[in-house]
């Protein structure tokens, strides 16, 4: 089993519609991070969360700690957005402090 | 700042020949870390520096890989001999850590294929 489980794998959206991407996770964290991958594309980070809610334009971030579950929020779609989303996790055990634990990426296609 | 820097952004190199992918990291930031993205397997870290010292490379595929840092501005990963079924997306990204990351900035990757 991962230790970082996202869904769904791919999701196709009409242009203006809510979008909810979701991020489970097995491990104890220190912050979960939310990246976005443009097709051919580098990787933007988005958000990291350790607690709460962040919000950003039309891009909302959750985490609930104690269900280790992250959700991303994307509001009024638009097909611009159109990436992969990648969920990742940072631990605090030791040894690998610091390193990014991905999971395999919601592929969103929003069509106009 | 203007991020991490990585070259080159494209590579096409022959079977067995050596390649060297370069990384600048963000001034000031303690992490270096190189990934690899395949569509099989997804982003994969092969190693990570914390500063300038390699903490973890047990995700380097074997001996044909070798990673460097010798100062806090610099990084290079080395394949030698390079085979196709290294063709991937390599990525480098830093980040500051004390006790929690601040934001991990990622590279714009090289793409390298080995014919």
């Amino acid at each position: 089993k991962n230790e970082v489980e996202q869904s769904p794998q791919n999701l196709t959206a009409q242009e203006g519609e809510f979008i909810t991407i979701n991020c489970s996770y097995s491990v104890g964290i220190s912050a979960l991070h939310w990246l976005q991958q443009h097709p051919g594309g580098g990787i933007v980070s988005l958000f990291m969360l350790s607690s709460g809610k962040k919000k950003h334009g039309r891009l909302i971030a959750t985490i609930n700690i104690q269900e280790k579950h992250s959700s991303l929020h994307i509001t009024a779609s638009h097909p611009r957005d159109s990436a992969v989303y990648i969920c990742a996790v940072t631990g605090h055990y030791g040894g690998s402090q610091g390193n990014l634990i991905f999971g395999k990426g919601t592929k969103l296609s929003v069509k106009p | 700042d203007a991020g991490v820097i990585q070259s080159p952004r494209h590579e096409v190199t022959e079977m067995g020949q050596e390649v060297t992918l370069r990384c600048k990291p963000i001034s000031g930031h303690d992490y270096l870390f190189w990934y690899r993205q395949t569509m099989m397997r997804g982003l994969e870290l092969l190693i990570y520096f914390n500063n300038n010292v390699p903490i973890d490379d047990s995700g380097m595929p074997e001996d044909r890989f070798s990673a460097k840092m010798p100062n806090a501005s610099f990084s290079t990963l080395k394949i030698q001999p390079s085979e196709p079924r290294d063709s991937a997306v390599y990525f480098c990204a830093s980040t500051q850590w004390e006790g929690v990351s601040y934001g991990y900035t990622f590279g714009s990757g090289t793409r390298l294929t080995v014919v």
